[in-house]
């Protein structure tokens, strides 16, 4: 099946710095990628949708100037935590479709644990 | 609006029972239903999904699910747990080109 990378897995940061996490699709094509954040026991919460040389879209309730999201090629999306604080401590995982296959299927990135300390 | 409810928050289960996860779904155009699991601090891993045809659909891990549209349920089995089943199963639903909803998930626990 399709492979997407996530990276880093994990990250530690300062209050009041930008932590970046990089979404790649290793072996296909992704036109679209979503990225979701997910809290402690609870579901994932899609943040906003990315489009290969569009701006992204945002969820209601998500700071679009916090959460910059790039997809400047059809292989890597980037989503940059800006003045990271510790309340945006959060698991967060990226998706990515295979727009060639014509299907649904959405591969996910093994996920990102940021800590703001 | 859409919307998946999985009504069991958390289920424990003895090792080589069977298991069933409950899914409800709420779609407005025909859906196209996912099962995925994950590992603490994990990503999500594709069990299984269904897009048209036969509504019982087979996928990794011994894990079979089926869709019946009469009741919006697309309920996730296994005939005989495995402890390394033990993990987070959430169920979602999309279309085309747009974002999956997520249910809120289930926590299977299983014991020896």
């Amino acid at each position: 099946g399709a492979v997407v990378s996530q990276h880093p897995s994990w990250v530690i940061c300062k209050s009041g710095t930008s932590v970046k996490i990089e979404c790649r699709s290793l072996d296909f094509q992704a036109t679209t990628m979503f990225w979701y954040r997910q809290f402690p026991k609870q579901s994932l919460m899609l943040m906003a949708t990315s489009n290969e040389g569009s701006k992204a879209t945002y969820e209601q309730g998500v700071e679009k100037d916090k959460f910059l999201i790039n997809h400047a090629s059809l292989t890597l999306s980037t989503l940059t935590v800006t003045s990271a604080h510790p309340e945006d401590s959060s698991f967060y995982i990226c998706s990515a479709r295979d727009g060639g296959r014509g299907l649904a299927e959405a591969f996910f990135g093994q996920g990102t644990r940021l800590t703001v300390v | 609006a859409q919307s998946v409810t999985q009504p069991d928050i958390h289920i424990t289960v003895s090792e080589g029972a069977s298991l069933e996860l409950r899914c409800n779904y709420s779609y407005g155009a025909t859906p196209y239903l996912f099962w995925y699991v994950q590992s603490p601090g994990q990503g999500l891993q594709l069990l299984l999904k269904y897009f048209s045809g036969d509504t019982l659909v087979q996928g990794i891990k011994g894990f079979e699910a089926e869709f019946k549209r009469s009741q919006s349920s697309f309920n996730l089995r296994k005939p005989s747990v495995h402890w390394s089943d033990a993990a987070e199963y959430f169920c979602a639903v999309g279309s085309g080109a747009n974002n999956l909803f997520f249910g809120t998930g289930t926590r299977l626990t299983v014991i020896p």
